[in-house]
């Protein structure tokens, strides 16, 4: 079974520019999840989407938005970059039922902001 | 918001060694999560465990919810254990990560 995938795996941007970056979820795994992390702020949690509908939102201004497909791929977008956006972003594809819960990560898009 | 602090902040082991790591939290949760970041930065979901006990081969890990923390137990550690580890708690649909324990087995 493939892994999560993300894309690209490296971007270099400028301030005020906008920015997308994809994952594709493991095979039959309807949850996305997406996570900053930075060596100030640590691991903080961006969003999560299930059936194309987000779940949860962590506390992020408004230039980070994302959304998922019918296929469960999502995207995220930061708009207007600052170079506190910098990071590395990570995506994670989650099935979960009463029992069992499973979470995969991706290998991460590292983001510089110059 | 919820507070996560983990301990300790770095623990250095021979291979071969046990080594307990620490996370409290200062609200009730509903969630909790252990991963692993190796050094290339691969993060690993190791449990879900917001309370009672989970083992999965030399890791384990417990969760008192009613004194708000949680432990990983790594026996027997291995240089492949290296890297870091962190926990992540759920309350009120509030997700907060610790700032982690870097672990470093020595061969």
């Amino acid at each position: 079974k493939a892994g999560v995938t993300q894309t690209p795996r490296y971007l270099i941007k400028t301030r005020g520019q906008q920015v997308t970056l994809s994952c594709s979820p493991i095979s039959g795994h309807r949850s996305v999840s997406w996570y900053q992390q930075t060596p100030g702020q640590g691991l903080q949690f961006l969003f999560e989407y299930f059936s194309e509908t987000q779940r949860n939102k962590g506390n992020f201004p408004g230039r980070f938005s994302g959304r998922q497909f019918s296929n469960s791929r999502s995207e995220m977008n930061v708009s207007t970059l600052e170079l506190g956006d910098s990071a590395l972003y990570l995506c994670a594809s989650k099935i979960s039922t009463q029992i069992s819960y499973e979470q995969y990560f991706g290998p991460g898009t590292r983001l510089t902001v110059t | 918001g919820i507070q996560v602090e983990q301990s300790p902040p770095d623990l250095i082991l021979q291979e071969g060694a046990n080594s307990t790591l620490r996370c409290n939290f200062s609200d009730s949760v509903n969630n909790l999560q252990w991963f692993h970041q190796n050094p290339w930065g691969q993060l690993i979901n190791l449990f879900y465990i917001p309370s009672g006990t989970k083992q999965n081969g030399r890791l384990s890990a417990t969760t008192v919810a009613t004194e708000r923390y949680s432990l990983l137990y790594i026996s027997s550690s291995q240089t492949t254990d290296s890297g870091v580890y962190f926990c992540a708690v759920v309350s009120l649909g509030d997700m907060r990560f610790g700032a982690g324990t870097r672990l470093t087995v020595k061969p």
